[in-house]
């Protein structure tokens, strides 16, 4: 049984810090690793596929690592602004294609 | 082109009813899932639709969520005799094979 852990459960910085947020796992056995925002009244947004160890990704001032061996990830976001503010979800995609979901990082960028 | 689209958006019903719940996927995404969040909860996997094939339902809580997918397309979840614990957002998404999946905005359920 696939089990995602996310930490913190929430995060307040102020804009202009930079953050990081770790997805972790104790079982290897999937296919990938997805990171998702959610904003409040919007549907989750697809930010991150992770299938290697040791990939990383970027995507403007956000990006993300993977470290299979260890059973963590990081996503890390430079720079925070207030519209960075949402939930981030860690997701591994199991057999069958379904996502077995963390409970989240809520993180609130204070201007 | 046009995102995954849910409906309704919000759904109040009261304890004992049956409800259903929409999702139109991406056109030409051959996967579609249902998932929900329960208050305090991560997002849960309920149901998976992939082509043609037998549906995964592995993830349904119980006998009284039943889902269906017509024409490779619209999917509808069904709740019958709806519970407290049944509140939460509803969320589908749809994909491509096995691609990214895109989710649309979610039904939040509340059961009085």
């Amino acid at each position: 049984i696939l089990n995602v852990e996310q930490s913190p459960q929430s995060l307040h910085v102020q804009e202009g810090d930079s953050t990081n947020f770790t997805c972790s796992f104790p079982s290897s056995n999937f296919y990938a690793l997805h990171w998702y925002r959610w904003e409040t009244a919007k549907s989750p947004e697809a930010l991150f596929v992770m299938t290697l160890n040791g990939d990383e990704k970027k995507k403007g001032r956000i990006s993300a690592t993977l470290n299979t061996k260890e059973g963590y990830s990081y996503l890390y976001i430079k720079g925070s602004q207030p519209e960075d503010s949402a939930t981030y979800l860690c997701a591994l995609r199991s057999q069958g294609n379904k996502l077995v979901f963390g409970a989240g990082t809520i993180l609130r960028v204070k201007s | 082109g046009a995102g995954v689209s849910q409906s309704p958006s919000n759904k109040v019903t009261e304890k004992g009813k049956d409800v259903e719940l929409r999702c139109d996927p991406i056109s030409g995404h051959t996967a579609l899932y249902w998932y929900r969040q329960s208050l305090g909860q991560g997002l849960e996997f309920l149901i998976y639709f992939q082509g043609n094939s037998a549906p995964d339902k592995s993830g349904l809580p119980s006998d009284r969520f039943s889902a269906e997918r017509t024409g490779g397309s619209v999917s509808t979840l069904t709740i019958q005799r709806t519970q407290q614990e049944d509140s939460a957002v509803y969320l589908c998404a749809s994909s491509h094979g096995q691609g990214w999946q895109f989710f649309g905005p979610g039904t939040r359920l509340t059961v009085l």
